[in-house]
Formats: structure tokens, C-alpha cells, sequence
């Protein structure tokens, strides 16, 4: 199975604050790669498909970046809204598998 | 207006059995690939299980294999995840997500149902 390992875990950060979250790939997945926004007892909400292409309706500060095994999720001027955990999640193979989750708090 | 909208979630004893369901509206679910995914309380995401747009393929997580089996019926445009010999590590919010291809991610997520494994 493909592990993705997301960093940090969790950090904090104030609104207006560029924030990066990371996630590698055990193995090569080229850029079959996505990312969702779970707020608390919310679906996800996906906001990156295939590495670096922005969902329809997801705001441009949201950016994401990489292929192969190392990925990068961008959020150029965190908001208040994007307080909330973020999920990486391949979709190369079977299993699909995500990452363990980023959680993005208020400093 | 794209819909997703689960039910048959509850409180089951170890060792019982639940049928999920997902009902599309406003989406044909035989043009889509689908997935259930779960979380359990406090943790992440865990994909479940995956039927192809042509419901010719599935594949289900090693957690979850002989144990669950995911259908689709095109005539009520619903899916399904009949669950059996639950276990108390099956206690999660069950959600149905559909993907146009693997490209492109899973883009539209139903609420959630909740099954609680528990004598």
C-alpha cells in the first residue's frame, strides 16, 4: 500500500500568514494527488485535484505543487475560514490512501 | 443542485450487519467512479471501498474485505455498502463520495451517516 506522510501534524498560524503543508508519498504517483479541507463535523471539501489543479469554487489563495513523491499545499494568505484540517489523498492505486491530517489552528 | 445524501447508519451489536445507502440527486451515479470513505471518531479519513463508473471493477481496503460488499442500482440512482460481522473498529462516519476519474479527486461528498458498533 502507498503511505503518505503529511507534516507538520498541526501548527498555528495567524490570519494573513502563509502556511505550507507537506505530504510524501511512499512510492511514485506521479501527480495522482488531491487535497481536502474538513472543517469539524463537516465532509471534506476537495480543493486541489491532481497536484496543482484548483477545484472549481476554491479560492486562489489555495495552490498546490509537486509530483512523483513530494507534494506541497499552499495557502498564500490564511483567512479565518481556513481554520480546519487538511488531507492529502492519493488516487494512483488501490488502496486510495490519505494522509494522517494537518490541522491548521489560530495563533 | 449535485446531492449526495446517506442513511441507514445506527447503533449495532458486534457481529451485526447495516446497509448503507447513498442517494444521488441532480448526478447519474453510473457516470462516475464512487467511493465510501470513513472516519472514525477523533481520527482521519480511511477510503473503504470504490465501484467503477461501469460497475465492473471494485475494490475494497483490507480492513473492510469479505466483510463489506459495495453496489449501485442505476434504476433509484442510490448506492450501497451492506455491512456485516461489524466489529467495534467499524464505529465511523460513513460518507459516499463520487470522482469523474481517479485524475480528478473525489468532488462531491454526501453529509455523513454514523454507525456505532456496541453492545
Amino acid at each position: 500500500d502507498i503511505q503518505l506522510t503529511q507534516s507538520p501534524s498541526s501548527l498555528s498560524a495567524s490570519v494573513g500568514d502563509r502556511v505550507t503543508i507537506t505530504c510524501r508519498s511512499s512510492q511514485i504517483i506521479t501527480s495522482y494527488l488531491n487535497w481536502y479541507q474538513q472543517k469539524p463535523g463537516k465532509a471534506p471539501k476537495l480543493l486541489i485535484y491532481a497536484a496543482s489543479n484548483l477545484q472549481s469554487g476554491v479560492p486562489s489563495r489555495f495552490s498546490g505543487s509537486g509530483s512523483g513523491t513530494d507534494f506541497t499545499l499552499t495557502i498564500s494568505s490564511l483567512q479565518p475560514e481556513d481554520f480546519a484540517t487538511y488531507y492529502c489523498q492519493q488516487s494512483y492505486s488501490f488502496p486510495y490512501t490519505f494522509g494522517q491530517g494537518t490541522k491548521v489552528e489560530i495563533k | 443542485e449535485v446531492q449526495l445524501v446517506e442513511s441507514g447508519g445506527g447503533l449495532v451489536q458486534p457481529g451485526g450487519s447495516l446497509r448503507l445507502s447513498c442517494a444521488a440527486s441532480g448526478l447519474t451515479l453510473s457516470n462516475y467512479e464512487m467511493s465510501w470513505v470513513r472516519q472514525a471518531p477523533g481520527k482521519g479519513l480511511e477510503w473503504v471501498s470504490y465501484i467503477s463508473s461501469g460497475a465492473t471493477t471494485i475494490y475494497y481496503a483490507d480492513s473492510v474485505k469479505g466483510r463489506c460488499t459495495i453496489s449501485r442500482d442505476i434504476a433509484t440512482n442510490s448506492l450501497y455498502l451492506q455491512m456485516n460481522s461489524l466489529r467495534a473498529e467499524d464505529t465511523a462516519v460513513y460518507y459516499c463520495a463520487r470522482a469523474p476519474s481517479n485524475y480528478y479527486g473525489m468532488d462531491v461528498w454526501g453529509q455523513g451517516t454514523t454507525v456505532t458498533v456496541s453492545s
